[in-house]
């Protein structure tokens, strides 16, 4: 099963600053791969995702993400942030056959941006 | 909205008893999938369904069972409720290999 790694948990910035988020995961073969947010008290909501392709991925509220096969990275970036992007981000690649291709969520970044 | 709903939103049970989960999927989507999140964690995989047929399943005890219907709606099943069973219980449903959706969640509080 490919698993995945977040390595920062819990992340705090002021408004406007630029925002990486590391996602690593473990499989060498086809990876597809997910970033989710969950806001306060919302569902998760698909940020991006990457399939095949451009490995430079746009998303929505001007998140980006970039698939580094070298490095089995998909790290989450936003050139400035707001406080409205406030909430728990998940990375996740889709799981293995036994799974059914669910997604296996990594433990999640929480994002807190200050005023 | 992703047009996946959850019910009920809230359920509080006590330790042994049983509880049951449900989801409905957004239209067209044949495949459900439940995941428990407990508090500050990500979401981990439970099973998953694919026209009526379990075809996927994650680290959990066979007393959490689940359903599909023909409608591709899902139940979720607990029996023998433990303290640790206290968490989010999130659905999320697609279409084929491809982006999963998900509702709102059941927050189930065990004592």
């Amino acid at each position: 099963a490919q698993s995945v790694s977040q390595h920062n948990h819990h992340v705090i910035l002021s408004e406007a600053a630029s925002l990486e988020l590391g996602c690593n995961y473990s499989y060498g073969g086809t990876v597809n791969l997910f970033w989710y947010v969950q806001y306060p008290g919302q569902h998760l909501q698909l940020l991006l995702k990457y399939f095949s392709g451009d490995p430079l991925v746009k998303g929505i509220k001007g998140f980006e993400a970039e698939f580094i096969k070298s490095k089995f990275s998909f790290n989450l970036r936003k050139p400035s942030v707001q406080w409205s992007d406030t909430a728990e981000y998940f990375c996740a690649p889709f799981g293995d056959s036994n799974s059914g291709y669910a997604l296996n969520f990594g433990k999640g970044t929480s994002l807190l941006v200050t005023p | 909205e992703t047009g996946v709903t959850q019910s009920p939103t809230h359920l509080i049970k006590t330790r042994g008893q049983q509880v049951t989960l449900r989801c409905s999927s957004q239209s067209g989507h044949n495949t459900v999938s439940w995941y428990q999140q407990a508090l500050g964690q990500g979401p981990q995989f439970i099973f998953q369904y694919y026209r009526e047929e379990e075809n996927g399943r994650g680290n959990f005890p066979p007393r959490f069972s689940g359903l599909q219907f023909p409608n591709y709606s899902s139940e979720l099943n607990v029996n023998a409720l433990e303290l640790d069973d206290s968490a989010l219980y999130l659905c999320a449903s697609r279409r084929a290999a491809d982006t999963q959706y998900f509702g709102p969640g059941t927050r189930l509080t065990v004592l």
